[in-house]
């Protein structure tokens, strides 16, 4: 069986701020662990995954996440936000299963 | 090209009404996807199509009938649906089979309301 939670289905930051969504995730193999961004009225837009190696992933547009094994979290971080930066942001896991299961996201406001 | 495309983007129908969504991908994907997404929430997986072939239906009612006809389209036909059924439809497709490590790459969606 596999889940995701993520903590804060709202996160405000200040422009400039570092950006921290989290992200835990449950798993009976080692997973395949993704974040994913969504604009309104948008698909959704792969901003990294983890599958093996490094434990620290960049992504795109500056975002990066750490996977963390014993802590089974696979957070997302930005140094600094930007008002684009303002978006649904979705945690997902490939663990066993057969399908890709999301947590139920994270809404980025990114305040002047 | 990372591109999936998607038609309609908006679909407005009634419920006796018959219409058809298509899903189509370049990158030689061999998987492909249908999602629905209420708002606020995250996709919620319909269907699977693996080398062409069905593999995963979600216990999705038989008013939603996808089709393959080949490994770079993907269509999924409505037919007598609910307003509850109104939503954001979406295709994405993957280099791999579902359950690899492979990333989905998703279309715009189609913004579905049933009247």
């Amino acid at each position: 069986a596999q889940s995701v939670t993520q903590l804060g289905s709202h996160v405000s930051v200040s422009e400039g701020a570092l950006v921290l969504l989290r992200c835990n995730y449950s798993s009976s193999v080692p997973p395949y662990l993704f974040w994913y961004v969504q604009y309104p009225n948008q698909g959704l837009q792969l901003l990294l995954k983890y599958t093996t190696g490094a434990t620290l992933v960049k992504g795109i547009n500056g975002f990066e996440a750490e996977f963390k094994k014993s802590e089974t979290s696979f957070h997302l971080t930005k140094p600094s936000a930007h008002m684009s930066d303002a978006a649904e942001y979705f945690c997902a896991v490939m663990g066993g299963g057969n399908k890709l299961t999301f947590g139920t996201g994270t809404q980025l406001k990114v305040e002047l | 090209d990372t591109e999936v495309t998607q038609t309609p983007k908006h679909l407005v129908m009634g419920m006796t009404n018959k219409k058809s969504l298509k899903c189509e991908q370049h990158m030689g994907h061999r998987a492909m996807y249908w999602y629905k997404q209420k708002a606020k929430k995250p996709p919620e997986l319909m269907f699977v199509y693996s080398y062409e072939k069905l593999s995963i239906n979600e216990s999705v009612p038989s008013r939603f009938s996808p089709e393959c006809p080949n490994s770079s389209l993907l269509n999924l036909h409505l037919h007598a649906l609910q307003p509850e059924d109104s939503a954001l439809y979406l295709c994405a497709s993957s280099q791999g089979p579902s359950g690899s490590s492979y990333e989905q790459y998703f279309g715009p969606g189609t913004r579905l309301t049933v009247t």
